[in-house]
C-alpha cells in the first residue's frame, strides 16, 4: 500500500538554527498538509497545501514557518528560527482530494 | 462549541468490555466525520470514516446524529490490542482542513 513518507524520523537543532522537515505525500494524491503535535497535547493543524499555494494555515503557522514543493515528489515544512516551544512531532499528511488524510510516520523535532 | 469536543477519559475498561466514546462538533455543515486511532508517538491512523447517520465495521461502531451535532464510537468485546487514544476527527468551516479533537484514551486490562 503507497505510504506518506517522512525525513528525518528525529532531528535535534537549537534554539534559533533552521530546520526542513521533508516529506513525499502519496504519488496521486493532490492535497498535502502538516500537522503537529506536542508530546501529550492534541494534532494541531498547521497547513494546507493545493496547487502549489497554501490553501489555510492556522495561526501557529506565523512567519518563522514555510511550506515549499521543489519538485513533483517532496513537500517540505521550513522553521526560520527554532524556538524550545517548536520542539514536537510534526506529521505530514496527504489526500487524493477527499478525505481520509493519510500520515506519514512523523519527525520528532527537538529544539534545545 | 468548540470546533470538536471530546469525553477526556482516560476509559480503564477490562478484555471484553463494551465502551462508547463521545464527540461533539460545531460546524452544522460538515458531511463526513472520521475516527482515528493514535498509539503512544505514532501517527493517527484512520479507524472509521463517517458519511451518513452511521457505520460498522466488526467490532466498531460509529454513530452520527446530525441535529445534536453528534458522534460516536462504540467498540464491543474490547481487546487488549484495542489500548490506544481515539481522536475525532471533522472538517473545519472553510473544508480546507481536518480538525483534530483531544482524544480519549482507552485502556483495555486483561
Amino acid at each position: 500500500e503507497p505510504e506518506v513518507t517522512q525525513t528525518p524520523s528525529h532531528q535535534v537543532t537549537q534554539m534559533g538554527q533552521e530546520v526542513i522537515l521533508r516529506c513525499v505525500p502519496i504519488s496521486n494524491h493532490l492535497y498535502f498538509y502538516w500537522y503537529r503535535q506536542i508530546l501529550g497535547q492534541k494534532v494541531e493543524f498547521l497547513v494546507s497545501f493545493y496547487n502549489n499555494e497554501i490553501s489555510e494555515k492556522s495561526e501557529i503557522f506565523d512567519d518563522q514557518f514555510s511550506v515549499e514543493r521543489p519538485d513533483g515528489s517532496n513537500f517540505t515544512l521550513k522553521i526560520r528560527s527554532t524556538k524550545l516551544e517548536d520542539s514536537a512531532m510534526y506529521f505530514c499528511a496527504s489526500m487524493v482530494g477527499l478525505p481520509p488524510l493519510h500520515f506519514g510516520n512523523g519527525t520528532r523535532l527537538t529544539v534545545t | 462549541r468548540k470546533e470538536v469536543e471530546q469525553d477526556p477519559g482516560p476509559f480503564n475498561v477490562p478484555e471484553g468490555a463494551t465502551v462508547a466514546f463521545n464527540c461533539t462538533y460545531s460546524n452544522s455543515a460538515s458531511q463526513s466525520f472520521f475516527w482515528y486511532r493514535q498509539d503512544c508517538r505514532k501517527e493517527p491512523k484512520l479507524l472509521m470514516s463517517v458519511y451518513s447517520s452511521g457505520n460498522e465495521d466488526g467490532r466498531f461502531t460509529a454513530q452520527l446524529n446530525r441535529a445534536s451535532q453528534y458522534i460516536s464510537l462504540l467498540i464491543r468485546d474490547s481487546k487488549l490490542s484495542d489500548s490506544a487514544t481515539y481522536l475525532c476527527v471533522v472538517p473545519n468551516q472553510a473544508g480546507t482542513a481536518l480538525i483534530f479533537g483531544k482524544g480519549t484514551t482507552l485502556s483495555v486490562s486483561s
